[in-house]
């Protein structure tokens, strides 16, 4: 089983539609989450962290369930410019001080 | 706030050479990474340093890939000799420490012929 797994999309979304992307980690010890955005052809950046208790930034809320190991993001109202891809990052637990654990993303076109 | 800086941004080589890598982080992170991204993949930890010793290196390649932080500020790292599946985007990340943020560089693309 991979560390982290993610839809393998590509989403293929009208503007103003609302999407959601999954992702499930296999490590029960790992404490941090994360999503993170990549334009194409440039570097991954931090879009929000990832709390148990669920968190919204404006359009787009992550949750975590720890039980299942798994964890989401929602996007509403879709604009063109959300148009990436979207990293699932778990950091990793025991001896791996900081390592991002990266799964492969799952790309988004958000279509006129 | 200068970001993560790498050079070169593109390097094509032919395989059996050798190429090298640069990295400047954001001033004051004590740490560094250096992450390998294959197309259609998300990007995989190579090496993390703190300051100039090395924390993780489990993932790195040692038999062709080095790499090293002298005086815990910027960083090369290399490939001798690369071979086709090198091929890939090197992105270099800093963070003010281990468990904070982790800011990208643009990445290097090297393409091994």
């Amino acid at each position: 089983r991979k560390e982290v797994e993610q839809d393998p999309g590509p989403f293929n979304v009208p503007e103003g539609a609302t999407v959601a992307f999954n992702c499930t980690y296999s490590n029960s010890a790992s404490q941090s989450f994360f999503w993170y955005r990549q334009d194409c052809r440039k570097e991954p950046k931090l879009l929000m962290s990832v709390y148990s208790s669920g968190n919204e930034d404006g359009r787009f809320t992550a949750q975590l369930n720890r039980a299942s190991q798994y964890i989401s993001l929602l996007i509403r109202d879709s604009k063109l410019s959300d148009s990436a891809t979207y990293l699932c990052v778990v950091r990793g637990a025991g001896g791996s001080q900081g390592n991002l654990i990266f799964g492969k993303g799952t790309k988004l076109s958000v279509k006129p | 706030e200068a970001g993560v800086a790498q050079s070169p941004r593109y390097k094509i080589i032919e395989k059996r050479q050798s190429v090298a890598f640069w990295c400047n982080p954001i001033s004051g992170h004590a740490t560094l990474y250096w992450y390998q991204q294959i197309l259609g993949q998300g990007p995989k930890l190579l090496i993390q340093f703190q300051n100039n010793g090395v924390v993780d290196d489990s993932q790195l390649p040692k038999d062709r890939f080095s790499a090293e932080r002298l005086k815990g500020v910027d960083s090369t790292l290399k490939i001798q000799p690369a071979k086709l599946e090198d091929s890939a985007v090197y992105l270099c990340a800093s963070s003010f420490g281990a468990q904070e943020t982790q800011y990208f560089g643009p990445g290097t693309r090297l393409l091994v012929l």
